[in-house]
């Protein structure tokens, strides 16, 4: 089955700097790699996705890079603000109905 | 995004009995929801996948006898607890898919077993 794994487990940053999670994934058969955030008892809610066909994919502070060679995907957060401070999750799916692997989730806290 | 709804959002019980928890899909037909557990601090775990009108297909691992799955219709499934133990306290959290890759989240429902 699918392995996702994600780096680093937990990131600071200084408000205004940018914030980046890898993620690598084993399953060549994935093409659908969603990105959620997690606050404290709270639902993920997706943020960012991007499909095996798109290298790269942006959303005005939000991006997310894909290399299917390699098999890894990140996120890239500019211009970090403290409601930013968050869980982030990344996954990988092959589509369809069938079901998302998720990483590990890094524990991001921006400091004001 | 589509709103799934999850009820109850908390719940205590005694060791021994069953809990069931809801998920709707409010605002589209889902045709498939997932089933997640979560500890603290951790990642989602896959439950199972309920298909509407069919069986559920249970992870490795995860006792289909103890979770019990309904899926009866394009915007409910359950998740039935039988037997409660302590250890079986976590926060379980669905989603709903509906024509398209995207899974929408319910808002989880906190699981204390006494």
């Amino acid at each position: 089955g699918e392995n996702v794994e994600q780096h680093p487990s937990t990131l600071s940053v200084q408000e205004g700097d940018s914030a980046v999670i890898k993620c690598t994934y084993s399953d060549s058969a994935s093409n659908y790699f969603p990105w959620y955030k997690q606050e404290l008892g709270k639902r993920p809610q997706l943020i960012i996705d991007i499909r095996s066909n798109v290298g790269e994919k942006k959303d005005q502070r939000i991006a997310v890079t894909l290399n299917k060679t390699a098999k890894h995907f990140s996120l890239h957060i500019t211009e970090t603000q403290p409601e930013d401070s968050a869980v982030y999750f990344c996954a990988a799916s092959p589509g369809g109905y069938q079901k998302v692997t998720f990483g590990t989730g890094t524990k991001l806290q921006v400091i004001p | 995004g589509a709103v799934v709804s999850q009820h109850p959002s908390r719940v205590i019980c005694k060791s021994g009995t069953s809990v069931k928890i809801e998920c709707r899909s409010l605002d589209f037909q889902a045709t498939t929801m997932f089933w997640y557990r979560q500890f603290p601090k951790k990642s989602l775990m896959l439950m199972a996948t309920s298909n509407e009108g069919s069986k559920a297909t249970y992870e490795q691992g995860v006792e289909k006898d103890k979770f019990l799955i309904n899926h009866a219709s394009l915007t409910l499934s359950t998740l039935t607890v039988t037997s409660a133990h302590p250890e079986d306290s976590s926060f379980y959290i669905c989603s709903s898919q509906g024509g398209t890759d995207t899974q929408y989240f319910g808002p989880g429902t906190r699981l204390t077993v006494l």
